[in-house]
């Protein structure tokens, strides 16, 4: 039981490149997330997922968009990288919706220079 | 707004020292409080939860209650171990995750 991977570990990028962040969940979880760590900040809600087939913005949505390809898989897509966009993501997955224990992948360090 | 206020770090204990990491947050209603602990190059784990008030989570030693006149949810352990080196977060759930900035614990031997 994997639980929740991310691909890739870690990914340097120029300023305008585009990326896709990958997650999928092996817990049959109907809710997936995407948060963003930044120093002094803890984790801040970029995009969720409360089912297949919907998505939702979080705290800080701008500059990124999701694809919930079904129900185990959530991406994330950087359009065109900026350099405040350097941060470490982190995929989670939760059963029944936010008030449920969430579980995390072990999390894709971006550099964006 | 909704809002969690965690005890600043980095936080320096010796080896079976008591350890408290102090937690409020900002909420209408009645959210669900949570510590996550993060060790190095690993993503959040669930530590212990509280879903009502007055509820106590344990976990490893560690304990926490809520205390909803207090509006806290504060993190101890009587004796911390090398082993509990590691970020510390606090975080509710009321519709949306909204978690701590962290707390960064080191213990020495």
């Amino acid at each position: 039981n994997a639980g929740v991977t991310q691909t890739p570990k870690f990914q340097v990028l120029k300023t305008g490149q585009s990326m896709t962040l990958q997650c999928a969940q092996d817990m049959n979880h109907n809710s997936m997330y995407w948060y963003r760590q930044d120093p002094g900040m803890g984790l801040r809600l970029i995009y969720y997922s409360a089912s297949e087939g919907t998505t939702d913005k979080g705290e800080v949505p701008n500059g990124y968009n999701v694809s919930r390809l079904n129900k185990r898989e959530f991406s994330l897509r950087l359009e065109s990288a900026a350099p405040s966009q350097t941060s470490v993501y982190f995929c989670a997955s939760s059963d029944q919706g936010v008030g449920e224990t969430q579980y995390f992948g072990p999390g894709t360090r971006l550099l964006v220079l | 707004g909704n809002s969690v206020t965690q005890m600043e770090g980095p936080v320096t204990l010796s080896e079976e020292a008591f350890l408290t990491i102090n937690c409020t947050y900002t909420a209408t209603g009645y959210p669900s409080l949570f510590w996550y602990v993060q060790y190095p190059g690993e993503g959040l784990q669930l530590l212990l939860k509280a879903t009502k008030a007055d509820d106590k989570g344990s976990n490893k030693g560690f304990e926490a209650t809520y205390r909803k006149e207090t509006t806290s949810f504060h993190l101890e352990k009587g004796s911390v171990q090398v082993s509990d080196s590691a970020v510390y977060f606090c975080a509710y759930n009321n519709n949306d995750m909204r978690f701590g900035a962290g707390t960064r614990l080191t213990v020495k031997p």
